[in-house]
């Protein structure tokens, strides 16, 4: 069945570093790929989505492409702030891959911005 | 913003207490969902809804209950809480079966 591996954390980044969550899925027909943020004490909202190859997603200085020769959708960020600390979950929707379409996600990726 | 609402946000009950923790939206949505986030952060869909009347269960096995009386409200019940329930409760709603999900602030169950 479809599936979603993100990388594991906690990550732990120092204030304007850069920011790579790597995150890979398989799927049997062209899922909907997503990022979600979960915030202390809050629910999950979405960050950015692609819907098809190559297309690039992009909120609030993150940006993620969907990458169907690598089935990758690793997220990015140029220069994480403290207030990006959060837990990050990439997530597919997939119409044909006995889910119902509903969202899959992964075990999320939790990250730290040290000032 | 999206306008999906939980409550209660946090509650504290003993074994055997039947509980019911609301979730609401006012965005017109058919579709909703219940997730059960562990410690480890970890979210397991437990029950789902296309609409009125409509009640699915998910890939987690949940001894929990739901119904969908109204679009806009999706309650779920425990007949008899137990330790084993103690964990985060996330609703959701999507306009549609692929479209965004909306998530609520979670309520967080602890059972004594």
């Amino acid at each position: 069945g479809d599936s979603v591996t993100q990388m594991e954390g906690p990550v732990t980044l120092s204030e304007e570093a850069f920011l790579t969550i790597n995150c890979t899925y398989t799927a049997t027909g062209y899922p909907s790929l997503f990022w979600y943020v979960q915030y202390p004490g809050e629910g999950l909202q979405l960050l950015l989505k692609a819907t098809k190859a190559d297309d690039k997603g992009s909120n609030k200085g993150f940006e993620a492409t969907y990458r169907k020769e690598t089935t990758s959708f690793h997220l990015e960020k140029g220069s994480v702030q403290v207030s990006d600390s959060a837990v990050y979950f990439c997530a597919l929707s997939d119409p044909f891959g006995g889910s119902q379409g509903n969202l899959i996600f992964g075990k999320g990726t939790k990250l730290s911005v040290k000032p | 913003e999206a306008d999906i609402y939980q409550t209660p946000r946090y509650l504290v009950i003993g074994t055997g207490k039947k509980i019911t923790l609301e979730c609401s939206q006012t965005m017109g949505h058919d579709k909703m969902y219940w997730y059960q986030q562990d410690p480890g952060m970890e979210l397991h869909l437990i029950h789902y809804s296309y609409g009125v009347n409509s009640t699915e269960k998910g890939d987690l096995s949940s001894e929990s209950t739901v119904s969908r009386i109204r679009t806009e409200h999706f309650p779920l019940t425990l007949e008899s809480a137990r330790p084993s329930h103690t964990s985060q409760y996330l609703c959701a709603s999507s306009e549609g079966g692929l479209e965004t999900q909306y998530f609520g602030p979670g309520t967080r169950l602890l059972v004594l």
